[in-house]
Formats: C-alpha cells, sequence, structure tokens
C-alpha cells in the first residue's frame, strides 16, 4: 500500500497563475481533506470530502475549490493564486471517525 | 470556538530522560483526542488515538492520557531516544462540527533529544 500520496512535491507559482494539487489514497477510505500548515498557525482545514462526489468548506476555503470525482482521488485547485497561499499543503483520508492518515506534503511558493 | 494550545513550544532533552508534553483545550465536548508526530518536512504520522470515554491509551514507549473535564492531554515518553526528535501536535474532534471527521490542531511542541 501506498497509502496517501501527493502530486507535485514543490510547485513555484507566479501571482494569478492557477494550478490542481493531487490527492491520492489506496486505502478505500471515505472522508478526505485538504490542510494547509502556516509557521505558528498549526493545521488548518481547507476543505473536506465524506464520499464520492461530495465536498464541503473547512476553516480557510477561500481561493480553493476541490473536487472529488472519484473515491481515491481529491483535486484542490487555486484559481487564482495569491502569495498568501504560500504554504504546506497536506492531504488526508480516514475511514470515518477513524484515524486520519497524512500524505508527505506539497510546498507551494507564490511569488 | 475550539482552541488548542500546546507548551512548551520546544523542549530539549538528554537521552534516557522520561518526558511530558502538554496539551490544553477550550471546549470539553470533544469525540476524541488524537497525538501525532510530524518529522521534518515530512507529513502527520498518528501515534495515539483516545476517545472521549477513555482515560488513556499506551503503545510502547508512549502513553497518552486525557482528562476531558479539565480538557487537558498529556503524552507521556519514557527513556526518551535522539530517534524521538520531531514536532509533537495533539488534536481533538470536537462534537460541534457538523459532518465530516475535522480536527483542530494545536501548533506543536518541537522536541530534541539530545546524545
Amino acid at each position: 500500500n501506498a497509502g496517501v500520496t501527493q502530486t507535485p512535491k514543490f510547485r513555484v507559482l507566479k501571482t494569478g497563475q492557477s494550478m490542481t494539487l493531487l490527492c491520492a489514497q489506496d486505502m478505500n477510505h471515505e472522508y478526505m481533506y485538504w490542510y494547509r500548515q502556516d509557521p505558528g498557525m498549526g493545521l488548518r482545514l481547507i476543505h473536506y470530502s465524506v464520499g464520492e462526489g461530495t465536498t464541503a468548506k473547512g476553516e480557510v476555503p477561500d481561493g480553493y475549490n476541490v473536487s472529488r470525482l472519484k473515491k481515491q482521488n481529491f483535486l484542490l485547485g487555486l484559481e487564482s493564486a495569491a502569495p498568501s497561499q504560500t504554504s504546506v499543503y497536506f492531504c488526508a483520508s480516514s475511514r470515518g471517525a477513524d484515524t486520519q492518515y497524512f500524505g508527505p506534503g506539497t510546498r507551494l511558493t507564490v511569488l | 470556538k475550539q482552541e488548542v494550545t500546546q507548551i512548551p513550544a520546544a523542549l530539549s532533552v538528554p537521552e534516557g530522560e522520561n518526558l511530558v508534553l502538554n496539551c490544553s483545550f477550550t471546549d470539553s465536548a470533544i469525540y476524541n483526542l488524537q497525538w501525532f508526530r510530524q518529522d521534518p518536512g515530512k507529513g502527520l504520522t498518528s501515534l495515539l488515538l483516545i476517545q472521549s470515554s477513555q482515560r488513556e491509551q499506551t503503545s510502547g514507549r508512549l502513553n497518552a492520557s486525557l482528562d476531558k473535564s479539565s480538557g487537558r492531554s498529556t503524552l507521556y515518553i519514557a527513556a526518551s531516544q535522539p530517534g524521538d526528535s520531531a514536532t509533537y501536535l495533539c488534536a481533538v474532534r470536537p462534537v460541534s462540527t457538523g459532518g465530516g471527521n475535522k480536527l483542530t490542531f494545536g501548533t506543536g511542541t518541537q522536541l530534541k533529544v539530545e546524545l
């Protein structure tokens, strides 16, 4: 099992550019999540999904969109990147209310 | 709004020492509390999950306790080793989160175990 994988690992964008972060899990988990981690702020939930075809907003959803077209994949999109979106992004998955399993992260810099 | 605090932010101890990491939360209405470990440049790894009805959980040299009424949890690490050096994060699942298994994280304690 690969667990939770994230693509890409690193990315540098210019302000206004768009990109999509891909998260994949092979554990057949229903729930998936996108977090961002910033120094001194802890992890904050951006969006989450409780099943294929469903998404919901987390604590800091502005500027991001998500899609869950397949159970194993959860995509995070930035339509017009801003320097405030410079962060490390983590994807996670879980079987319901059980332990969340995290991916290795994507380090994004917006210039 | 649930807030999770971890003090101290950083801790350095000599190898072999037993140590305690602290986590406090403002709202005692939680489903569970988890402790995670994060190595530099890596994702989070779950160490222990304590349900709200439990008082403690143990895994190897790790023991986590939960006092829901006082809003506190501790992670006890016995006989610390240099390989224990990492950031330890505490997270709670509040009852009032609606759908989804949403967690509120603390900012972590960065532990360094020195030879």
